[in-house]
Parts: structure tokens; C-alpha cells; sequence
């Protein structure tokens, strides 16, 4: 299986402050690579696929990026309705796999 | 808009068999512009990717499950359901459907979710 490794897994910030997560595959995946934010008690919501492609309707203060097996997802100015878990995922092979997560909390 | 609700028993014994339905809402299950997977959630753990049901009726499955999952679907209803048998505490999680959406340019998964329907497996 393909391992996906999310650093942080936790990370406190202010509102206002940009923010960058990093998702490295165990191999290569060629850019199949999905972005999913989760809030307690809710079904995971697709904020970004094939590494750098933004969802319909989600705000374009999230971004994504790619080098090599190394992924990042940045939010530019963190709103307070982004407080939340956010897990990359790979869909290159299966079994499709996820990161273990990354929480962002209030600083 | 697209829907998709999950059913669940919410209790199920060790080493009996649970089962989910997904009920799909807004499009049809039998598109070829879709898969429609199955993907479970341990409490306060990440997500585990389960199988998927392509719009022509196969299936692939994550092989730690070692051959205990099965979905099947009912194109009538427009529902899609997940067998798991020989349950332990384990399996205890979170129960999803989603989409997948296929794309000219390569496929966008899990852009529609249920709501999850929550399995306890009790001894």
C-alpha cells in the first residue's frame, strides 16, 4: 500500500495567519492527490484534487501544491471556519489511501 | 442536487455480518460518469478507503479486509449497499458512501459524501 504521511498532526494558528500542511507518498502517485477538510460530528468535504485543483465552491484562499512525492496544501489567511481536520489522500493505486490527518486549532 | 443517505443497524454481534445501504439521490447509480465507494471511519481516527462499485457492476476492495467486504446494488432503487462479514470490535467506525466523479481529465474522488452511519460492533 501506498503510505501517506502528514506533518504537522497538529497546528495552532491565529486567524489571519497562512498556513501550510505537507503530505509526502511513500511512492510516486502523479499528482493524483486529494485534499479533504473534516469538522467534528461531519462527513469530510473535497476541498482540492489532482494536487492543485480547487473544488467548485470552495474559497480560493486554499491552494495546493506539489514537488516530486511532497505535497502542501496552504491557506493563505486563516478564517475561523477553518478550524478543523484536514487529511490528504491518494487515488493513484489501490487501495486508495489517507494521511493520518493534521488538526488545525485556535492559537 | 446530489444526495446520498446511509442506513445502518447502528449495533451489530462479533463475527456476524453488518450491512449498510447507500441511497443516492439526484443522479443515477448506473452512470458511466461514476464509481460510488465505500469508506469507514474509526472514532478519532483518520478514514479507511474500503472498496468501490463501478457504474458497469465491478468492484474493487482494499485487501485489509481480507475478502470479508462486499457491495452490490440495486439499480432500481438506485441503491448501493456494503456487506462486511465476520465483524469484530475493529470494525467498529464511521460509515460512508461517497461518489467518484469521472472526468475527461482524470477522476475527482468523494466529491459528495453522506451524512456516515455509526456500526458498534458489541461481543
Amino acid at each position: 500500500d501506498i503510505q501517506m504521511t502528514q506533518s504537522p498532526s497538529t497546528l495552532s494558528a491565529s486567524v489571519g495567519d497562512r498556513v501550510t500542511i505537507t503530505c509526502r507518498a511513500s511512492q510516486s502517485i502523479h499528482s493524483w492527490l486529494a485534499w479533504h477538510q473534516q469538522k467534528p460530528g461531519r462527513a469530510p468535504e473535497l476541498l482540492i484534487y489532482k494536487a492543485s485543483s480547487l473544488e467548485s465552491g470552495v474559497p480560493s484562499r486554499f491552494s495546493g501544491s506539489e514537488s516530486g512525492t511532497e505535497f502542501t496544501l496552504t491557506i493563505s489567511s486563516l478564517q475561523p471556519d477553518d478550524f478543523a481536520t484536514y487529511y490528504c489522500q491518494q487515488y493513484d493505486t489501490y487501495p486508495w489511501t489517507f494521511g493520518q490527518g493534521t488538526r488545525v486549532e485556535i492559537k | 442536487q446530489l444526495q446520498l443517505q446511509e442506513s445502518g443497524p447502528g449495533l451489530v454481534k462479533s463475527s456476524e455480518t453488518l450491512s449498510v445501504m447507500c441511497t443516492v439521490s439526484g443522479d443515477s447509480i448506473s452512470s458511466s460518469n461514476y464509481n460510488w465507494d465505500w469508506i469507514r471511519q474509526p472514532p478519532g481516527r483518520g478514514p479507511e478507503w474500503i472498496g468501490s462499485l463501478y457504474y458497469d457492476g465491478s468492484t474493487h476492495y482494499n485487501p485489509s479486509l481480507k475478502s470479508r467486504a462486499t457491495t452490490s446494488r440495486d439499480t432500481s432503487k438506485n441503491q448501493f449497499s456494503l456487506t462486511l462479514s465476520s465483524v469484530t470490535a475493529a470494525d467498529t467506525a464511521v460509515y460512508y458512501c461517497a461518489r467518484v466523479h469521472r472526468t475527461s481529465s482524470g477522476w475527482v474522488p468523494f466529491d459528495y459524501w453522506g451524512q456516515g452511519t455509526l456500526v458498534t460492533v458489541s461481543s
